[in-house]
């Protein structure tokens, strides 16, 4: 079955510094990604998504990265501020089309240091 | 708009009782779905439905029932309650088929004691 898994479940970073999230997926008919954020105590919060024809896409200060022949995806957090720190969850969905069943990762806990 | 509206915040049942997660969005939305989280982890999909009088079993489907009467409103029922289902309760809420981003209420805390 679809399995989506994280490679780290803890990362601090430094304030300012970049930041890479990674993500390993085995369902190779996946074709969307897509990354949430969750802080404490909150319901997960839409980042940034990716089909599968794309190899990167970018947003504000955050960049997803899809690598279908190792199926991997990360997501990079440009410059990274305290309101960064949270779980963040990368997502897939084996179709694009009909009721999109998402399977989640585990999570990675980010913790941005002062 | 209040987005996903999801009641109660938190909840403590004995085993054996049974209670509704109310799920409620004003977006208009046709696709609805609820998750558990468990310590941890990562969201498993319980049910979802695809418009009103339309469900379907996700993952982790046992123990739990859901209903779709209306657009609006997606409940999940507990029958039966037992500690495994013990977690964290979300629902969130999607357009239609060309747009992707499901929507998050802010999940619902349930101990089965």
């Amino acid at each position: 079955g679809e399995n989506v898994g994280l490679h780290l479940p803890t990362l601090s970073v430094q304030e300012g510094d970049n930041s890479i999230i990674n993500c390993a997926y085995s369902n190779s008919a996946s074709d969307y990604f897509i990354w949430y954020k969750q802080e404490s105590g909150k319901g997960p919060q839409f980042i940034i998504d990716i089909r599968s024809n794309m190899d990167k896409r970018q947003g504000q200060r955050v960049t997803v990265l899809l690598n279908k022949t190792v199926k991997h995806l990360s997501l990079q957090i440009a410059a990274t501020q305290p309101g960064d720190s949270a779980v963040y969850f990368c997502a897939e969905n084996p179709s694009i089309q009909g009721a999109q069943k998402l399977v989640f990762g585990q999570g990675t806990r980010l913790t941005i240091n002062p | 708009n209040a987005g996903v509206t999801q009641t109660p915040k938190f909840r403590i049942l004995k085993i054996g009782q049974s209670m509704t997660l109310q799920c409620a969005q004003d977006m208009n939305h046709n696709y609805m779905y609820w998750y558990r989280q468990d310590p941890g982890m990562g969201l498993k999909l319980i049910y979802y439905s695809v418009g009103a009088g339309i469900t379907d079993k996700g993952e982790v489907p046992n123990g739990y029932n859901v209903s779709r009467s209306t657009t609006e409103d997606f409940p999940l029922r507990l029958e039966l309650a037992a500690p495994s289902q013990t977690s964290v309760y979300f629902c969130a809420s999607r357009h239609r088929v060309d747009q992707n981003i499901q929507y998050f209420g802010a999940g619902t805390r349930l101990s089965v004691l």
